[in-house]
């Protein structure tokens, strides 16, 4: 399987303020996806994104997939952003997604 | 509203005892997963299905078990054989069965050995 690289692994932020996570994997992925994980521990679907660029409001994510790294952007960042980003990959050929160990954000009032 | 509902939330346990954790899901999805998380760590992958009465291991599966008679269901039940069983376990499915599809979570079951 692929190797899936998460950075910063922690991010603190003010309130309002951009921020920018970092996935890098080892190969070519044909499924990545971003999740926020909420301080209940549960796993919240942000971004379906093997390849190009896509916007859901403030957040926003880009996958370069030639050069094996995907972005995820956040844009005036409120209190419940907060939680921990992962993203996860899988490569062609292989059956199983691949987690990083996420970047934990906090975001200070 | 369709979605994936483990259950319990919380689970206590002795050491020794086996004990069975609920996935159910009502998205018509082909494919669910078991997921265990560590504190401070990320996911890995302990059993998945990709078809009804079948189920491939994953990255550790040793001191666990699953079985999938049913496509709306994937209960795991962890085994006194599992040295390090509290953990947080997550239950996952996805519509498509090559594994390119999205992925979907329940809520997780936190599970603590007494």
């Amino acid at each position: 399987g692929i190797q899936v690289e998460q950075s910063p692994p922690d991010l603190i932020l003010q309130e309002g303020a951009n921020s920018t996570l970092r996935c890098n994997f080892s190969d070519s992925v044909n499924n990545l996806q971003w999740f926020h994980q909420n301080p209940w521990g549960q796993l919240i679907n942000l971004f379906y994104i093997p390849s190009g660029t896509k916007q859901n409001g403030r957040l926003s994510a880009t996958t370069v997939a030639t050069e094996r790294y995907s972005l995820l952007y956040i844009s005036s960042s409120q209190t419940t952003d907060s939680g921990v980003y992962f993203c996860a990959g899988l490569n062609f050929g292989n059956e199983k997604l691949t987690f990083g160990t996420g970047t934990r954000l906090t975001i200070i009032p | 509203d369709g979605g994936i509902t483990q259950s319990p939330k919380y689970l206590f346990r002795k050491e020794g005892q086996n004990v069975t954790l609920s996935c159910e899901q009502n998205l018509n999805h082909d494919a669910m997963y078991w997921y265990r998380q560590d504190p401070g760590q990320g996911l890995r992958l302990i059993y998945y299905s990709q078809i009804v009465n079948d189920f491939q291991k994953g990255d550790i599966a040793e001191g666990y078990s699953v079985s999938r008679e049913k496509k709306e269901s994937f209960p795991l039940t962890v085994t006194s054989a599992q040295k390090n069983p509290t953990a947080f376990y997550l239950c996952a499915s996805s519509i498509e069965t090559s594994n390119t599809g999205e992925l979907f979570f329940g809520e997780g079951s936190r599970l603590t050995v007494l």
